[in-house]
């Protein structure tokens, strides 16, 4: 398709155990970016990457958070040790360039339940 | 703590009527941005403003961006249902997000 994708589109885990988010971008695009929904909270901006430069972390809530891109297309989100505070909705979004003019356009998130 | 607040939080109209719904914040940004989320879709793009004082409009939807650029507004001119969503506002390259305004359209 030509729009982001993310997968699963649900996950359901115990506390303590990792999960595996992934999205797939938009071709071409250069910028990539991580949030969590939170009910009532908005979007929580949590990491993203610009081509080839080192990632901006800065929104990351806590080391178990991390994620990759590799070949500068798809990304992986990774929680470790998941908590119960975890459960959220994770959008991604990728952008033709990086910048706050530049329409970033989101997939459809992945629901994450922590038991 | 959000560095955008949006009111209401939620709003439910008839059909017809007018809805206006805000988005202000102590700190000014070089240019803001309005999205329109729908249950289990990710958020759409609807407008960015970027000038102080700039409106936009888009059909039944004028945007305002304040002269001081922190905070702005979004005007629905006789609604629709298919205007029924969630309404965020954000600022800046990462984007911070508002907690939204859920709007709600009767038909």
């Amino acid at each position: 398709g030509a729009g982001v994708s993310q997968s699963p589109s649900n996950k359901v885990t115990e506390k303590g155990k990792d999960v595996e988010l992934r999205c797939d971008p938009i071709s071409g695009h250069t910028a990539l970016y991580w949030y969590r929904q939170s009910l009532g909270q908005g979007l929580e901006f949590l990491i993203y990457f610009q081509g080839n430069s080192a990632p901006d972390k800065s929104g990351l809530p806590s080391d178990r958070f991390s994620a990759e891109r590799t070949g500068g297309s798809v990304s992986t989100l990774t929680i470790q040790r998941t908590q119960q505070e975890d459960s959220a909705v994770y959008l991604c979004a990728s952008s033709l360039l990086a910048g706050v003019r530049k329409t970033q356009y989101f997939g459809p998130g992945t629901r994450l339940l922590v038991l | 703590t959000q560095l955008l607040e949006q009111s209401p939080q939620f709003l439910s109209i008839q059909e017809g009527e007018n809805l206006t719904v805000y988005c202000n914040s102590s700190s000014v940004f070089s240019s803001l941005q309005w999205y329109r989320q729908e249950p289990g879709e990710g958020p759409v793009l609807l407008v960015t403003v970027v000038t102080g004082g700039e409106v936009k409009k888009l059909k039944r939807l004028t945007f305002q961006f304040g002269d001081a650029r922190k905070d702005s507004s979004l005007h629905i001119t006789a609604a629709q249902p298919g205007d029924t969503g969630l309404y965020l506002c954000a600022g800046d390259y990462k984007l911070s997000f508002g907690a939204g305004t859920t709007v709600t359209v009767r038909a």
